[in-house]
């Protein structure tokens, strides 16, 4: 089963409009992390945010929030005031706890194109 | 501060060659981690250390791949002999600990194989 699920290959907004990228995730670890990471079309990953599971409040970075639904398993990113500088692959992730810790498990992708 | 330094950053060989890809680690982080990028499997861990010792080497794809980190400054991903189905883009990635969430990647270095 995947752990990460980003079923969106990829998503258009206007520019300066808001935007919600999905990422739902499969764990039985009660103490988890989740990660979303940027990839412009140079290449490079560039982390964005992080929400613990035990965490309260929603994360929230600049012009990124991270909308963490526990009971339903979803961490969805919202990038508020979308720029054309936000145009680039998204990658959702997460971390599980136990043997494993440390090690970040990575969804599919969503491909954000922001139009002018 | 410098980053996570790969080298090459592209790298086209023939099938049958050794492929060796090098990383530096940010200076004082003592967790490293290789990922392999590729259009069908997209991001996936190949191993990880945690200073300098090998944690999970279960995402190594097969015995060809070998990783090794003699210090705290450098490691290196060998492939020996490499194939074309190796084709992809090599990630390093770096952090202070296992218990720091921030994973800092390098710029990656692209491989052909032939």
């Amino acid at each position: 089963a995947q752990k990460i699920t980003q079923t969106q290959p990829g998503m258009f907004v206007q520019e300066k409009e808001a935007v919600t990228l999905d990422c739902t995730y499969d764990t039985s670890d009660p103490s988890y992390g989740l990660f979303w990471y940027k990839q412009p079309s140079s290449g490079e990953m560039i982390f964005l945010i992080y929400q613990g599971s035990y965490d309260q409040q929603n994360a929230t970075e600049g012009r990124y929030s991270l909308n963490f639904q526990k009971a339903r398993k979803s961490a969805n990113l919202v990038i508020s005031a979308s720029q054309l500088g936000d145009s680039a692959m998204y990658f959702c992730a997460m971390r599980e706890g136990g043997t494993s810790y440390g090690k970040l498990t990575f969804g599919q992708g969503t491909i954000l194109t922001v139009h002018p | 501060d410098a980053g996570v330094i790969q080298s090459p950053r592209h790298e086209v060989t023939e099938m049958g060659q050794e492929v060796t890809l090098r990383c530096k680690p940010i200076s004082g982080h003592n967790s490293l981690f290789w990922y392999r990028q590729t259009m069908m499997r997209g991001l996936e861990l190949l191993i990880y250390f945690n200073n300098n010792v090998p944690i999970d080497d279960s995402g190594m794809p097969e015995d060809r791949f070998s990783a090794k980190m003699p210090n705290a400054s450098f490691s290196t991903l060998k492939i020996q002999p490499s194939e074309p189905r190796d084709s992809a883009v090599y990630f390093c990635a770096s952090t202070p600990s296992l218990v720091t969430y921030e994973q800092y990647f390098g710029p990656g270095t692209r491989l052909t194989v032939t």
